[in-house]
C-alpha cells in the first residue's frame, strides 16, 4: 500500500505570497490532518478534515485554510505568506475511527523569504 | 483538553546503553498515547501505541513503553541503544473513543548515542 505522499517537498516562496500545499492519503484513509513544525512552536495541530468536512482546527489564524475532496485528497492554503511561516508541513492520514493511529507523509518544507 | 509534556530536549547515551526518554500527559478523559520517531528532513514514523489493552506496549525497533495511569506517564525505553536509533522522538496524545484524530504532541526529545 503506498503511504501518504506529500507535494511538493521544498518550496520557496516570499512575503505576501500565497501557496498550496497537497496531501495524498493511504488508500481507503478518509481523515487528514495537517501539522505545522517548526524549531519554536514545534509539532502544531492546523486542522483535520474527514468526508470534505473540516472537523478540527488548531489555533492558527484564518491565513490558513484547507480542503478535502471527494478522493480524500487534501490541500491547505497559506495565504499572504509571513516569514514566520516557514516550516515543515505535515500531513497525516488515518482511518476513520479506530485506534487514531496517523500515518505521516515526507512533509512539505516551506521556506518564506 | 489533552497535553503532553517530554522531559528533557535532549538525551545522549552511549551506544548500548539503556535509552529512557520521558512523557507525561494531561487528560480528563482516557487517553490514547503514541510515540514517534522523526529522522532528518523526514515525516514522523510510528514506533508503538497505547490504546487501553496491555499497560506494556511493544513497538518497532526493540523499544517499549509503560503506561502508567498512577503517574500519568507513557515512558519510552530501549535496553540498548544503536547507533541507528539517533533521532528525534516525539510523544502524543488523542482523546480515546473520539472520532475526530487530533493529535497532541510534546515538544521532542533528541537521541544522540555516541560509540
Amino acid at each position: 500500500k503506498a503511504g501518504v505522499t506529500q507535494t511538493p517537498r521544498y518550496l520557496i516562496k516570499t512575503r505576501g505570497q500565497q501557496v498550496t500545499l497537497s496531501c495524498s492519503p493511504i488508500s481507503g484513509h478518509r481523515s487528514v490532518s495537517w501539522y505545522q513544525q517548526t524549531p519554536g512552536q514545534g509539532l502544531q495541530f492546523l486542522f483535520e478534515y474527514f468526508s470534505e468536512t473540516q472537523r478540527n482546527k488548531g489555533n492558527f489564524p484564518g491565513r490558513f485554510s484547507g480542503r478535502q475532496f471527494s478522493n480524500s485528497r487534501s490541500e491547505m492554503n497559506v495565504s499572504t505568506l509571513e516569514l514566520g511561516d516557514s516550516a515543515l508541513y505535515l500531513c497525516a492520514s488515518s482511518s476513520y475511527g479506530g485506534t487514531g493511529v496517523a500515518f505521516f507523509g515526507q512533509g512539505t518544507r516551506l521556506t518564506v523569504v | 483538553a489533552q497535553s503532553v509534556t517530554q522531559l528533557g530536549s535532549h538525551v545522549s547515551v552511549s551506544e548500548g546503553a539503556l535509552v529512557l526518554l520521558r512523557c507525561n500527559y494531561s487528560s480528563s478523559v482516557p487517553p490514547y498515547l503514541f510515540w514517534y520517531v522523526q529522522y532528518p528532513n523526514q515525516g514522523l514514523q510510528l514506533l508503538l501505541k497505547y490504546t487501553s489493552a496491555a499497560t506494556l506496549v511493544k513497538g518497532i525497533n526493540g523499544f517499549e513503553a509503560e503506561f502508567k495511569k498512577s503517574e500519568t506517564s507513557f515512558h519510552l525505553t530501549k535496553p540498548s541503544a544503536h547507533m541507528s536509533d539517533a533521532a528525534e522522538y516525539f510523544c502524543a496524545v488523542s482523546v480515546a473513543f473520539c472520532d475526530n484524530n487530533d493529535m497532541r504532541f510534546g515538544a521532542g526529545t533528541r537521541l544522540t548515542v555516541k560509540p
